[in-house]
């Protein structure tokens, strides 16, 4: 099976903050990918889709470089609500949903 | 928004029983679902894909019989943990196809075998 790898984290960072998470992926037939954000024992909830070079939607903003074959998630003027594990993911085939291990983040005032 | 339903939310039981989870989709027809399993600190990890009324697909690794997914109609999919033993305690979520290539999650269920 193919291999999404995220940044190990955890991230610890102040409200106000930019942080950015990197993310590689091994399949390069992947056509598009995805940013979940899964808050603890909760089921993960859509955040962003990439489907060409980037995406951006508020704070956040995401980059696909295919290429390096990696894709990257920049949360702007971080808000304590912001604190989450946050899963890179990429459809196999398009079908199933491969997730990477997930980054956590931590915003404090 | 597609919205896919997941019973029970949490369960414990005694080791050697089994449990049904169950995921309905409740405004679309669910053609397939796919089921995960995530241990605390670890992510989501595919164990099998189902598929309306035809037998699942099983990730390697993950023991079938032990497993059971049932999926008889489009809007439900149920796996079965049978005979539970404490290793098997996790967050078990489904996951559903929806169109242009979305998908949505049931809330998960939180399995304890004690």
């Amino acid at each position: 099976r193919k291999e999404v790898e995220q940044d190990p984290g955890p991230f610890n960072v102040p409200e106000g903050a930019t942080v950015a998470f990197n993310c590689t992926y091994s399949n390069s037939a992947s056509q598009s990918f995805f940013w979940y954000r899964q808050d603890c024992r909760k089921e993960p909830k859509l955040l962003m889709s990439v489907y060409s070079s980037g995406n951006e939607d508020g704070r956040f903003t995401a980059q696909l470089n295919r290429a390096s074959q990696y894709i990257s998630l920049l949360i702007r003027d971080s808000k304590l609500s912001d604190s989450a594990t946050y899963l890179c993911v990429a459809p196999e085939g398009g079908t199933a949903l491969i997730f990477g291990k997930g980054t956590t983040l931590s915003v404090s005032s | 928004g597609a919205v896919v339903s997941q019973h029970p939310s949490w369960v414990i039981c005694k080791s050697g029983t089994s449990v049904k989870i169950e995921c309905r989709s409740l405004d679309f027809q669910a053609t397939t679902m796919f089921w995960y399993r995530q241990f605390p600190k670890q992510s989501l990890m595919l164990m099998a894909t189902s598929n309306e009324g035809s037998k699942a697909t099983y990730e390697q690794g993950v023991e079938k019989d032990k497993f059971l997914i049932n999926h008889a109609s489009l809007t439900l999919s149920t796996l079965t943990v049978t005979s539970a033993h404490p290793e098997d305690s996790s967050f078990y979520i489904c996951s559903a196809m929806t169109g242009g290539n979305g998908y949505t999650f049931g809330s998960g269920t939180r399995l304890t075998v004690v």
